[in-house]
């Protein structure tokens, strides 16, 4: 079964850049047609769809966040990362990863990795 | 958030409980809903996709409906093993991306 584990940082000064990585375990990254994603939720508040990459380098974001954001893909590492710049406090949250099939919510998600943008 | 669940839930032990979740024409009007179970601590788990069906090893006892605009989980038999948070997705057509429900915590009395 495939499992999915967040890593990185858990502070991140204001400005900054916020640099996570989601390493998938019990299958190929590039096997199959998915989508593998990054998706937020502040405390007290709702998830929120960050974007999603292909292993063929195609990816899609959040209007709200597009000019911010890169996400990558490293199939050699069976890996995938999340770049946030110019962070604020707004962009403290749990940050989670997962996979997806076409056009579908996430059938599988890592446990989550908690930043916090502080200084 | 996008989808809009009850912040709670409750029943007793043995009692069927559903959850629902609302959205619109361009999520769950027009696309499949996903249930999720989460537990503190843990990854979410998958309970429902393509609004009802069941993945491998889930019980019966958790099902899925969807109905215009609006979709429900069904569980039954409740035990105090189910006292966790359930929250709902589907793919909205204008995001293209998924939108999320702001999550059901279900209380087993």
């Amino acid at each position: 079964q495939v499992q999915l584990q967040e890593s990185g940082p858990g502070l991140v000064k204001p400005s900054q850049t916020l640099s996570l990585t989601c390493t998938v375990s019990g299958g190929s990254i590039s096997s199959g047609s998915y989508s593998w994603s990054w998706i937020r939720q502040p405390a007290g508040k709702g998830l929120e769809w960050i974007g999603r990459i292909y292993t063929s380098g195609s990816s899609n974001y959040n209007p709200s966040l597009k000019s911010r954001v890169t996400i990558s893909v490293d199939t050699s590492q069976n890996h995938f990362s999340l770049r946030l710049y110019s962070v604020t406090a707004a962009d403290t949250a749990m940050y989670y990863c997962a996979r997806s099939r076409e056009l579908e919510p996430p059938e599988y998600w890592g446990r989550g990795t908690l930043v916090t943008v502080s200084s | 958030s996008v989808l809009t669940q009850p912040p709670s839930a409750s029943g007793t032990p043995g009692q069927r409980v559903t959850i629902s979740c609302s959205g619109s024409s361009s999520n769950i009007g027009n696309n499949f809903v996903y249930w999720y179970q989460q537990l503190p601590g843990t990854a979410p788990k998958l309970l429902i996709y393509r609004s009802n069906q069941r993945p491998s090893g889930v019980p019966d006892r958790f099902s899925g409906s969807k109905s215009g605009t609006s979709a429900s989980l069904a569980i039954s038999g409740l035990r105090s093993e189910h006292e966790a948070d359930y929250f709902c997705a589907a793919w909205d057509d204008i995001l293209s991306g998924p939108v999320f429900g702001g999550g059901t915590k279900l209380t087993v009395l």
